[in-house]
């Protein structure tokens, strides 16, 4: 059975950088043909899809976020990480991290979940 | 704005059916049959409830169905139950540069 976990700090200061990693257990990050994903809910709100990386290295971007985001595997950890620049308070949430079967385009598996506070 | 809109809520008496919509475009739900639905109780994470339309994960009471016409899907859970009471989540892919996009959610309650 897959597992994801989100680990990283949960108050950032504005203008900061917010780094979360998923370290993924129960498979390897690099069977399959996978993307491992980031997405966010603010409280009360909706999920928003912040982007996605492929065990190679391959990665697309939420046009929105993108000039903010990078996303990176860790392969030989079975991490990947998301770092996402000049946050503002506009980016607390929760951010979960998902693994996507781009056959179906579905997230199968997610990590409980990790609340990010930007606030000085 | 979310791009798929869903309605904000509805509600239902145990036993009965009910019918969540989520209505996109040409682009997303219209085009392609990757809609998804997830449900998400408080402080959980969202579960795969049904994907590519009307297809069931494994584990998935088949009290729960899916299906699509034109460019609105929508999601029926039939039998309710009070377990059933969750925020409940549209997804397509689109054609679009987000790949992806979900719905603004639709809280159920069950009376």
């Amino acid at each position: 059975q897959v597992q994801l976990q989100e680990s990283g700090p949960g108050l950032v200061k504005p203008s900061q950088t917010l780094s979360l990693t998923c370290t993924v257990s129960g498979g390897s990050i690099s069977s399959g043909s996978y993307y491992w994903s980031w997405i966010r809910q603010p409280a009360g709100k909706g999920l928003e899809w912040i982007g996605r990386i492929y065990t190679s290295g391959s990665t697309n971007y939420n046009p929105s976020l993108k000039s903010r985001v990078t996303i990176s595997v860790d392969t030989s950890k079975n991490q990947f990480s998301l770092k996402l620049s000049s946050v503002t308070a506009a980016d607390t949430a929760v951010y979960y991290c998902a693994r996507e079967d781009p056959d179906t385009v579905t997230y199968d598996y997610w990590g409980q979940g990790t609340l990010v506070t930007v606030s000085s | 704005q979310s791009a798929l809109t869903q309605p904000a809520s509805v509600s239902g008496s145990p036993g009965q059916s009910i019918t969540i919509s989520c209505t996109g475009t040409s682009s997303d739900v219209g085009g392609y049959n990757y809609v998804s639905w997830y449900q998400q109780h408080p402080g959980k994470a969202p579960k795969l409830m049904i994907y590519e339309v009307s297809n069931r994960p494994s584990g998935v009471s088949n009290r729960f169905s899916g299906s699509k016409s034109g460019n609105t899907a929508s999601l029926t859970i039939s039998g309710l139950q009070a377990e059933d009471e969750a925020d409940y989540y549209c997804s397509s892919y689109t054609s679009s540069s987000t790949h992806v996009v979900f719905g603004g959610g639709t809280k159920l309650t069950v009376l």
